[in-house]
């Protein structure tokens, strides 16, 4: 069973500048997950979505970031303009559940880099 | 915010000696889980106990529950090389079942 994906795996910008994550669930997977994980710390969700709909965002940034998944299977993470304190390695997971715990699958990370 | 608090911050061992790490949370949970990141596999799920359980084994793991004193262990016995990595707990809890990190331990297995 293929996992998670992630593209790319490293991205450098300069501050101000906007960037894009990409991620591909694991198939049959309805929920999906945005981390962040700042350097020496742990994974902190930004946003979850079950199927289409956004189910918690309540530590994404707004102002800057976005995030969608379209027909229910892939998604983007966005941010603009890019702050230096968003240095950090993005996570995305999924999990089967469909309204219960379950057991989440990470994707291999983008290491992004705000100069 | 973090949930759960990892304890030591760092671990340095033998090879073939057993590894403890602790966690502590503040807020009532639905169960814990164990996650192991390193650099070559990323991060992965280990184990799972939920909060009616006390004690689960799975291979060299053994994980403890006290939601008394909210508070986890895990154990890792005989531990190899290759168990080098950071070791998070993680606690599910809301009506999302919204998984929260710790810091994580750092586990140094020496050959």
């Amino acid at each position: 069973e293929a996992g998670v994906a992630q593209s790319p795996r490293y991205k450098i910008i300069e501050k101000r500048q906007s960037v894009a994550f990409w991620c591909n669930p694991i198939s049959g997977h309805a929920t999906l997950y945005w981390y962040q994980q700042i350097l020496g710390q742990g994974p902190k969700l930004l946003i979850q979505f079950q199927n289409n709909g956004v189910v918690d965002d309540s530590q994404l940034p707004k102002d800057r970031f976005s995030a969608e998944r379209l027909k229910g299977v892939d998604s983007t993470l966005k941010i603009q303009p890019a702050k230096l304190e968003d240095s950090a390695v993005y996570l995305c997971a999924s999990s089967f559940r469909r309204g219960g715990p379950d057991t989440q699958y990470f994707g291999p990370g983008t290491r992004l880099t705000v100069l | 915010s973090q949930q759960g608090e990892e304890d030591p911050q760092a671990l340095s061992i033998q090879e073939g000696e057993n590894a403890t790490m602790n966690c502590s949370y503040k807020t009532s949970i639905n169960n814990l889980q164990w996650y192991r990141q390193n650099s070559g596999r990323g991060l992965v799920h280990l184990i799972l106990i939920r909060s009616n359980e006390r004690e689960k084994h799975s291979g060299r793991l053994r994980v403890t529950l006290d939601t008394s004193k909210k508070s986890s262990s895990l154990l890792i016995t005989a531990s190899r090389a290759a168990d080098t990595a950071s070791y998070f707990c993680a606690t599910v809890g809301g009506s999302n079942y919204k998984l929260t990190f710790g810091k994580g331990t750092l586990l140094t297995v020496n050959p």
